[in-house]
């Protein structure tokens, strides 16, 4: 399987905990994004790489999230001390330059 | 900022019925317009898109045509299948990264 992957696919964490999530893109592809989605909505856009650079945050990308993509490959989203607010779907897409993003399947984060 | 509006749902509608799902957007310029599907448990898929104004996006027996003299991109089926049962995502891509509407919910009963 080539396309994009995302681990974990579930995630339940208490209120105060720190999570991390991991993207894999498809593979000759150099741009990274995440997206958050929440019941009854559309993705919102987080953050974007370029290779290992972020380039741009989204408003709603709090100093509680930090996202890296330390060689250009995969990437990871934290979240320190989780609020019940932060339940959500977190979704990774990947492409070629400005060409079609590709998503995966989603990381579901429920936090109690 | 921009901003994408979708009909709401859910729409239901039988096999074999026209569909439907009207999408307008708020923009400045003309920004590339897409729809997406997300399938029960899968994740999003790109179903058409179309990059400039008077274009026709198609896939699938799926169709949308960008409209700018009324800022529209409304997705249209001649003939649903219970296998189209999904929800049906309208975006635009605003500099580098997608701007969606909240999602419309389609159900097809046999």
């Amino acid at each position: 399987d080539t396309g994009v992957s995302q681990d974990p696919r579930h995630k339940i964490t208490k209120r105060g905990q720190n999570v991390t999530f991991r993207c894999d893109p498809i593979s000759e592809h150099n741009r990274l994004y995440w997206y958050r989605q929440t019941l009854g909505q559309g993705p919102e856009f987080l953050t974007y790489f370029q290779n290992e650079a972020q380039l741009e945050k989204s408003r709603l990308l709090s100093d509680r999230f930090s996202a890296e993509r330390p060689k250009g490959s995969f990437s990871t989203l934290e979240i320190q001390r989780t609020e019940q607010g932060d339940s959500a779907m977190y979704l990774c897409a990947s492409s070629l330059d400005r060409d079609e993003q590709f998503f995966g399947p989603g990381t579901r984060l429920t936090v109690l | 900022g921009n901003s994408v509006t979708q009909m709401e749902g859910p729409v239901t509608l039988s096999e074999e019925a026209f569909l439907t799902i009207n999408c307008t957007y708020t923009a400045t310029g003309y920004p590339s317009l897409f729809w997406y599907v997300q399938y029960p448990g899968e994740g999003l898929q790109l179903l058409l898109k179309a990059t400039k104004a008077d274009d026709k996006g198609s896939n699938k027996g799926f169709e949308a045509t960008y409209r700018k003299e009324t800022t529209s991109f409304h997705l249209e089926k001649g003939s649903v299948q219970v296998s189209d049962s999904a929800v049906y995502f309208c975006a635009l891509r605003e500099g580098n990264k997608l701007v969606f509407g909240a999602g419309t919910i389609l159900r097809v009963k046999s």
